[in-house]
């Protein structure tokens, strides 16, 4: 049971670049999330998906896309990098608090390092 | 919208003592989740201690507990016998109780340990 598993660790981008950060969980949860961490800020909504099919924006959603294909997959895209962008990008699965009758912890992926140049 | 407000950002405490972390909230809601997370330098986050708005006794988790005050909306970590590995991160972490399980944080404290 490996949790929820990111990748890359580190990337460095040129403005403009595309590129997704991957994010996976095994515990068939059905809630994933994106967060972004900025010095100072605490960590910030992105996207997230409560199942399959279905994302809804968060706090920052601007120059992010999403999709959920899978319950185990939730993939985070940069169209077009930017300087802002540069951040530490968390992703965080949970189960469902409805079907669950106990499980409201969100367990939270190693973080990838961003760099925007 | 909901708030979370940690307005220490840098706390120190030496080795074997007890450091209080503050945290302020704003919410419309009666019901929802507190949380306390740690971030060591690993970068992972790491669950301290969660509250139930709805439970009036305040949660425990060995020498970590909280000072839940529902009418002032604060939520402080208490931190006894304080040790090394207790360094790091700590953010202040609010939820509703239905629906997206949106995590809203605070800003964080960082935690030094003094030997």
């Amino acid at each position: 049971n490996a949790g929820v598993t990111q990748t890359p660790k580190f990337q460095v981008l040129k403005t403009g670049q595309s590129m997704t950060l991957q994010c996976a969980q095994d515990m068939n949860h059905e809630y994933m999330s994106w967060y972004r961490q900025d010095p100072g800020m605490g960590l910030r909504l992105i996207h997230y998906s409560v199942g399959a099919g279905i994302t809804d924006q968060g706090e920052v959603p601007n120059g992010y896309n999403v999709s959920r294909s899978t319950t185990e997959d939730f993939p985070l895209r940069l169209l077009s990098a930017a300087p802002s962008q540069t951040s530490v990008y968390f992703c965080a699965s949970s189960s469902h608090p409805i079907l669950a009758s106990s499980s409201y912890e969100q367990y939270f992926g190693p973080g990838t390092r961003l760099t925007v140049t | 919208a909901q708030t979370v407000t940690q307005s220490q950002p840098e706390m120190s405490v030496q080795e074997a003592e007890t450091v209080t972390l503050s945290c302020t909230y704003d919410t419309s809601e009666s019901d929802y989740y507190l949380f306390w997370y740690k971030q060591p330098p690993s970068r992972q986050m790491i669950l301290v201690i969660r509250q139930e708005a709805y439970k009036q006794q305040n949660a425990t988790e060995n020498r970590f507990s909280v000072n839940f005050q529902k009418a002032a909306k604060s939520f402080s970590l208490k931190i006894s016998d304080s040790q090394l590995g207790d360094a790091a991160m700590y953010f202040c972490a609010y939820r509703k109780i239905q629906g997206a399980q949106k995590l809203v944080f605070g800003q964080g404290t960082r935690l030094t340990i003094n030997p």
